[in-house]
């Protein structure tokens, strides 16, 4: 099992409607989970992060985090062809003691 | 303020030279994360350090990789001997805290020829 797990994808969403994009985690004492948006042939830039249970929102983007089932999602409200981008989860395993990151959800978003 | 700065932003070099690799974190970060990352790949951990020293060079691929980082700021990559599987692009990351949001520099894309 991999310390952190996404669907490759594609997801393929039409413009304007809700993306979600989901992740699992397999150590229990991760503390931080983060999502970062890479755009092709550019660095993963940090979109959200999320540290306790709950959902965070900023503008567009909700960060949605269980701790219990070791699960954390994004969603991506009233999509844009602009989002279309490869995801990528990224983990704190306390066990670990280092940032891990998933490969990646590609999202599609088609006008 | 200022980014992560990585240089050279492209390397082309001959198998079996060495290269350098070189990250500017942000002022302050203490936290600096190496990563390669392949053509469709996603992200291989390399090293990352906290202040001066690396906790964890766990994901250096083999002894021909090292790093270091000096004054708690600038931080090398150093390639020994390439091999064209070193070909990818290599990353640098910086934060407050190893497992605080961490900043993307833009990268260094290494080709061995």
């Amino acid at each position: 099992q991999k310390e952190v797990e996404q669907n490759s994808g594609p997801l393929s969403v039409p413009e304007g409607a809700i993306a979600s994009l989901n992740c699992t985690y397999s150590d229990r004492g991760s503390q931080s989970f983060f999502w970062y948006r890479q755009y092709s042939g550019k660095s993963p830039e940090l979109i959200m992060s999320i540290y306790s249970n709950g959902d965070k929102e900023d503008g567009r983007f909700t960060a949605q985090l269980n701790k219990a089932s070791q699960y954390v999602s994004l969603l991506i409200r009233d999509s844009q062809p602009s989002d279309s981008a490869t995801y990528l989860c990224a983990v704190f395993s306390g066990g670990y003691n280092k940032l891990i990151f998933g490969a990646g959800t590609r999202l599609a978003v088609h006008p | 303020g200022a980014g992560v700065s990585q240089s050279p932003s492209n390397k082309v070099t001959e198998k079996g030279k060495d290269v350098e690799l070189r990250c500017d974190p942000i002022s302050g970060h203490t936290a600096l994360y190496w990563y390669r990352q392949s053509l469709g790949q996603g992200l291989e951990f390399l090293i990352y350090f906290q202040g001066n020293s690396a906790p964890d060079k766990s994901g250096l691929p083999s002894d021909r990789f090292s790093a270091e980082r000096t004054g708690g700021s600038v931080s090398t990559l150093t390639i020994q001997r390439t091999q064209q599987e070193d070909s990818a692009v290599y990353l640098c990351a910086s934060g407050t805290s190893p497992s605080y949001e961490q900043y993307f520099g833009p990268g260094t894309r290494l080709t061995v020829t």
